[in-house]
């Protein structure tokens, strides 16, 4: 079993619906949790952090459920600039901090 | 504000030959490195970190190797490159704790 698990999609939504993507994690003494997005052929970059209390950050909201080992980011209103795959990366503890990266959900908005 | 330079962009390479990739960061002090391989249509894997000079950890074998010579300086390299070591490499540093990473623009390597 991968140490970080995603729904690979692909998601194929049209421009203003709103989509979810899922993200389980195995290790239970994981410390940080992270939505990142990959434009085709270029690096990850971070979308944002999530807490156990749920954040959101303009149309994205990210929600952890540690119970669970569960964490979900929830896009509305998509854009077609959302078009990119999306990345749940998990960090365990300890001073190396190593990141997990699950394998991705690609999504992509049409007009 | 911290930056990351990974280069070259794209490089292709015989098999056989020598590979040698370099990483900086700017703008911090002792980070935590990493290079992660992501091989095409495929996740991320890391290869090696390091949370100082001198100090490197490999995750996976292979015909790979890391060095930091300097704090804000990471370095992969091969003697001998091997078909299967194609792929997007990516240099990555994060400060210490539960911070997130942040990726230099990769370098895309084709071993022909």
């Amino acid at each position: 079993r991968k140490e970080v698990e995603q729904d690979p999609g692909p998601f194929n939504v049209p421009e203003g619906a709103t989509v979810a993507f899922n993200c389980t994690y195995s290790n239970s003494a994981s410390q940080s949790f992270f939505w990142y997005r990959q434009d085709c052929r270029k690096e990850p970059k971070l979308l944002m952090s999530v807490y156990s209390s749920g954040n959101e950050d303009g149309r994205f909201t990210a929600q952890l459920n540690r119970a669970s080992q569960y964490i979900s980011l929830l896009i509305r209103d998509s854009k077609l600039s959302d078009s990119a795959t999306y990345l749940c990366v998990v960090n365990t503890a300890g001073n190396a901090g190593k990141s997990t990266f699950g394998d991705g959900t690609t999504l992509t908005v049409k007009p | 504000s911290q930056t990351i330079h990974q280069w070259p962009a794209t490089l292709v390479q015989p098999v056989g030959s020598p590979l040698s990739l370099e990483c900086t960061v700017e703008g911090t002090s002792n980070p935590n490195l990493y290079w992660y391989r992501q091989a095409a249509g495929r996740g991320l894997q890391l290869l090696f970190y390091s949370v100082g000079i001198g100090q490197i950890s490999s995750e996976v074998p292979q015909n790979l190797s890391a060095s930091r010579p300097q704090d804000r300086q990471f370095i992969l390299s091969s003697k001998k490159l091997l078909l299967s070591d194609s792929g997007f490499y990516l240099c990555a540093w994060r400060d210490r704790g539960n911070s997130p990473l942040h990726f230099g623009n990769g370098t895309r390597l084709t071993v022909t």
